[in-house]
């Protein structure tokens, strides 16, 4: 059972919007920012976005992200096949000692 | 180019112990946190362990922590992560991760290729 909740799965047509939302706590999402990390079938997750809303250089203004209170939500604008991947969102958890945490992951589906 | 590459994954019986390694290149590795990040066959990502950029803080997951000791060589540009007593739900391809900055509490903007320890009989 993850610390952060996703949904396991989610889908789209080509061109649409999608979006995954990300559910976590007031020692985690409530308090510290919200990444967003992208993993293609067979490879090293990538950074997507970083501190709640922005976009690395080479990330496409297709993806976006948000924050209010303990949620967050990754959006997904113009679905193309190459978005086909899993997706997973993270947080720095002010709890104990401190630790990081991380979604369950949602699995998106191109149709 | 900057570049992670990990290694020293096996196949290890459950109770052995294993030293994962991480070497970096193409950033200044001293100036930066390191993570380390697993993932089990077919599941989500699971954060291991972090180490400040001098090596002074560390942190690790309640799953791992008093079995798994996370280290770095500044000289040598490279991350360790020493595994003892190890269990078959230690089974995961482990990737080692750079931080956006020395602490650790940022983005991991840089991943390896992983390196895949099993823990079997």
């Amino acid at each position: 059972q993850s610390v952060l909740t996703q949904p396991p799965s989610a889908s789209g047509t080509p061109g649409q919007r999608v979006t995954i939302s990300c559910s976590g706590s007031s020692s985690n999402i409530g308090s510290n920012y919200v990444y967003w990390y992208q993993q293609l079938p067979g490879t090293a997750p990538k950074l997507l976005i970083y501190r709640n809303n922005q976009r690395p250089s080479g990330v496409p203004d297709r993806f976006s992200g948000s924050k209010s209170g303990t949620s967050a939500s990754l959006a997904i604008s113009g679905l193309r096949s190459e978005d086909e991947a899993d997706y997973y969102c993270a947080a720095w958890d002010d709890s104990l000692s401190g630790f990081w945490v991380f979604g369950g992951g949602t699995k998106l589906t191109v149709l | 180019e900057v570049q992670l590459v990990e290694s020293g994954g096996v196949v290890v019986q459950p109770g052995g112990s294993l030293r994962l390694s991480c070497a970096a290149s193409g950033f200044t590795f001293d100036d930066y946190a390191m993570h380390w990040v697993r993932q089990a066959p077919g599941k989500g990502l699971e954060w291991v362990s972090l180490i400040s950029w001098d090596g002074g803080s560390t942190y690790y997951a309640d799953s791992v922590k008093g079995r798994f000791t996370i280290s770095r060589d500044n000289s040598k540009n490279s991350l360790y992560l020493q595994m003892n007593s190890l269990r078959a739900e230690d089974t995961a391809l482990y990737y080692c991760a750079k931080d956006f900055d020395s602490r650790g509490d940022d983005a991991f903007d840089i991943w390896g290729q992983g390196t895949m320890v099993t823990v079997s009989s």
